[in-house]
This record gives C-alpha cells, sequence and structure tokens, in this order.
C-alpha cells in the first residue's frame, strides 16, 4: 500500500525549532521528487519546498527560504523538514506528498502533521 | 510566486455541470500544461484530480475533466453528485521552477 506518514507537528514559541518527517512504504522512494506542502487554519493550500529524487534539486517558497530545510534520506525511504525561526504565520497543518512527475502533481498525500507556533 | 486566481465559490444541482477557473500569469505558465487540481474534503488531505491540465490519474471519475486557453486551466464535473461537494484547488509548477495553488473555490451541490 502506497502511503506517506508525517510526524513531528507541536506547539512551538516564536522563534523556536521543528523538525518534521515523512515516513513513506509501499513505492521506491528514491525514484520520486517529493514535497512539503501546507495549510494555515482555514486558509488554501500553500506550497513550501521540494526536492529531487536524489536530492540535489531542491527548491523554497520565498515566505520560508532561508529558515527551512528540506531533506531527504533514500535509504530509510524518509522526508524531512527542518524549521528555524518559527513564526505565527508558520502555523498550519504540514502535508508531505509524493510527485507524480516533475510538474505532474501530488499523487500521495499524507494526513498532515500540525505545527503551532505560539507563545 | 504570484498566486492563482479561482472564483470563491460554485454551485450547482445534482446531474449538472460545473466549472472551475483558475488563471496564472503568462510568464509563470509559459505555455506549458503544468496545471493540476486537487479536491479536499472537510478534514481531509487533498487529492489528485487531474493533472497536465487534463489528465486523469487511475480511479478518478471521467466526470472530471480539463482544458486549457492562454493562461487560464479550467476544470468541469459533469454530472454532479452530492460527493463532489468541497474545496478545490489548482496547481501550477511555473517557469521559474516553483510551485503556486489557486486560492481554491469551495463548491456546493445544492
Amino acid at each position: 500500500q502506497v502511503q506517506v506518514v508525517e510526524s513531528g507537528g507541536g506547539l512551538v514559541k516564536p522563534g523556536g525549532s521543528l523538525r518534521l518527517s515523512c515516513a513513506t512504504s509501499g513505492f521506491t522512494f528514491s525514484d520520486y521528487y517529493m514535497i512539503w506542502i501546507r495549510q494555515a487554519p482555514g486558509k488554501g493550500l500553500e506550497w513550501v519546498s521540494y526536492i529531487s529524487s536524489g536530492g540535489d534539486v531542491i527548491y523554497y517558497a520565498d515566505s520560508v527560504k532561508g529558515r527551512v530545510t528540506i531533506s531527504r534520506d533514500n535509504a530509510e525511504k524518509s522526508l524531512y523538514l527542518q524549521m528555524n525561526s518559527l513564526r505565527a504565520e508558520d502555523t498550519a497543518v504540514y502535508y508531505c506528498a509524493r510527485c507524480l512527475l516533475v510538474g505532474k502533481g501530488m499523487d500521495v498525500w499524507g494526513q498532515g502533521t500540525t505545527v503551532t507556533v505560539s507563545s | 510566486q504570484s498566486a492563482l486566481t479561482q472564483p470563491a465559490s460554485v454551485s450547482g444541482s445534482p446531474g449538472q455541470s460545473i466549472t472551475i477557473s483558475c488563471t496564472g500569469t503568462s510568464s509563470d505558465v509559459g505555455g506549458y500544461n503544468y496545471f493540476s487540481w486537487y479536491q479536499q474534503h472537510p478534514g481531509k488531505a487533498p487529492k489528485l484530480m487531474l493533472y497536465d491540465v487534463g489528465n486523469r490519474p487511475s480511479g478518478v471519475s471521467n466526470r472530471f475533466s480539463g482544458s486549457k486557453s492562454d493562461n487560464t486551466a479550467s476544470l468541469t464535473i459533469s454530472g454532479l453528485q452530492a460527493d463532489d461537494e468541497g474545496d478545490y484547488y489548482c496547481s501550477l509548477y511555473t517557469t521559474g521552477n516553483t510551485v503556486v495553488f489557486g486560492g481554491g473555490t469551495k463548491l456546493t451541490v445544492l
């Protein structure tokens, strides 16, 4: 069964850090680009970052650039998102998703992990 | 990274057809077909409905179809059903290798 499962969310104070993880199964992880997308409460979807299958191509949204780092471990079939200098506006459900192909959309989504930034 | 423009809401009766538009900038679209569409039910993860404007992943009903004209992609749902109700988001892989989403459209089945 193809699936991705996010973890690592929680409550953190402004300026704090958090590392999100995404464990995958049921497909050859190393063949796929992976992506993080977030959704603030009551708001729409927002792209955060994506990484190529080999980890050598990485892009970030302007809203998080310089504060987050995406990475992957193909041996562990896992995706990560290190988030630093967190702000209230980073509060959201963070989804990990598999990219069908570059530019072709995201075909496998997790249920998300909730990050709340509040003092 | 300009957001895509979608109508905030659309509605239709069971059996009818509806269309949701999604407009990007010419610089972001660049003449390519990298539009995709997602359906999201409350409290659930999004689901890919169409990619490359009009291609359906396995398992998606053929009641869902897509088209594109210039910088605007459109999602059409024919034979509306109650379960089609939810939020729909378009997405674009831009010429700058970034990803942008539309603000979302709430579909109400009357």
